[in-house]
């Protein structure tokens, strides 16, 4: 049913462990996001990618580290995370970021991330 | 600052009632206009948009939203809410390469 798919979709990890999680778009989109959700709080746009480079990274720590080698995947690297980490990580795909209906969003099942 | 405010975080309604969800920004420029649902345990879909054109844009599930430019609002409605209506209802302000997503408002639909 959707076009972005993520995995894995539950991740539990200690604090000094080193993770990635995994998005795919099905859509031939150029686009692609990483948005954090936590409970309570809006979504939080993380890192944007537009035909494979970053076009916004939103403060982010540098404990996350995005990777975007084609225009159908991103990663999300994780290391040395905190508690107040764990979250829902969304992945989101557009045709691309140049505005109106090309910036539709299309978004995946996400990854229920647990820091201990 | 651009910014996306929905008015109501938590809404419960009997089956049959109506609804109206509000979502107003804050931007002088144009913008394109979306609501998204997040079904329990399920992933973002989107439910409607605007982008130009008639101001009253009509989604999937029976839900419609209108754009109010003189307001700034873009707000979510549906005759007669279902059960299977409750979920969480995001609004998101595009405002050229930059979307902004609203807290959010979880409606809960009593059978």
């Amino acid at each position: 049913e959707t076009g972005v798919t993520q995995t894995p979709r539950h991740l539990v990890m200690g604090m000094t462990n080193k993770k990635s999680l995994k998005c795919e778009q099905h859509l031939g989109h150029n686009a692609m996001y990483w948005y954090k959700q936590s409970a309570k709080k809006p979504l939080e746009l993380m890192f944007v990618y537009n035909f494979k480079e970053q076009t916004e990274n939103n403060s982010v720590p540098s404990r996350f580290s995005p990777e975007c080698p084609n225009s159908s995947h991103l990663f999300l690297h994780l290391h040395t995370l905190q508690p107040e980490d764990s979250a829902l990580y969304l992945c989101a795909s557009s045709q691309d970021v140049s505005g109106g209906v090309k910036n539709t969003q299309y978004f995946g099942p996400g990854t229920r991330l647990t820091v201990l | 600052a651009q910014s996306v405010s929905q008015h109501n975080h938590h809404v419960i309604l009997s089956e049959a009632a109506s609804l109206e969800l509000g979502c107003n920004y804050s931007y002088g420029g144009t913008v394109n206009l979306f609501w998204y649902v997040q079904y329990p345990g399920q992933h973002l879909q989107l439910l409607l948009k605007y982008f130009s054109g008639d101001p009253l844009v009509k989604g999937i599930k029976g839900f419609e939203a209108e754009f109010i430019k003189s307001k700034f609002s873009f707000n979510l409605r549906k005759p007669s809410v279902q059960w299977s209506d409750t979920a969480e209802y995001f609004c998101a302000v595009n405002f050229g390469f930059k979307t902004i997503f609203g807290a959010g408002t979880r409606l809960f639909v009593k059978a």
